[in-house]
């Protein structure tokens, strides 16, 4: 059974500290995925990864992939309140078409 | 505006009640997705279309239904609608598979 981990499952963190979110997952795959979810609201597209090695900047937010290690991270720098949101991972594996999805990481951001 | 839509927004039904949610996107994709949201248990995908005419199972896709008889709709029908599957429906597109998905607005279903 494909799994993808997401870790901490719930952060709550101040306002301009730096924090990592970890999202792991167990098939052979290339194309990694972010996600952010405001409450009551749709999903939005934050960074497509698709390469080993491959990183992403968008202001406060930074994504990672190691295809080898199976690991994405994303790192948030000088967490403010608007970054207050659910984040979901979610992988493809290569050897199909279907989506994975994380459990997400629901993060407060509190002054 | 490039957008997805889905309707209806919300919908309470009853048990064995054939109902069609609809999805439509404006931005000639050719992936296509349908997934649900439950507490604790993420997003799963239901069903997927790579293009037109082209539909695979996706985590979950016992009790639905789909079809993409045109490339801009992909509706998921419930032929006998249970109460397990009460939750929160989004459709999703994007231009190839590899690419961004863009999420419809979600359609809450409540299945009595």
């Amino acid at each position: 059974e494909l799994k993808v981990e997401q870790n901490p499952l719930f952060l709550s963190m101040q306002e301009g500290k730096n924090y990592t979110i970890y999202c792991n997952y167990s098939t052979t795959s290339d194309r990694l995925y972010w996600y952010r979810q405001d409450p009551g609201k749709s999903l939005e597209s934050l960074f497509v990864l698709l390469s080993n090695g491959a990183v992403k900047q968008e202001g406060r937010l930074m994504a990672s992939l190691d295809t080898k290690a199976r690991l994405s991270t994303l790192h948030i720098t000088a967490a403010v309140h608007d970054l207050s949101a659910t984040y979901f991972c979610a992988v493809v594996p290569n050897t199909g078409n279907q989506f994975y999805f994380g459990t997400g990481t629901s993060l407060t951001v509190i002054p | 505006e490039a957008q997805v839509t889905q309707n209806p927004r919300y919908l309470i039904t009853v048990t064995g009640k054939k109902l069609t949610v609809t999805c439509s996107q404006n931005m000639n994709h050719e992936y296509m997705s349908w997934y649900r949201q439950d507490p604790g248990l993420g997003l799963r995908q239901i069903y997927y279309s790579m293009n037109v005419e082209v539909t695979d199972k996706g985590d979950v896709p016992e009790g639905y239904k789909v079809s993409r008889k045109e490339k801009r709709n992909f509706p998921l029908i419930l032929e006998s609608p249970s109460p397990n599957q009460t939750s929160l429906y989004f459709c999703a597109s994007s231009s190839y598979i590899y690419n961004e998905q863009f999420f419809g607005p979600g359609t809450r279903l409540t299945v009595l």
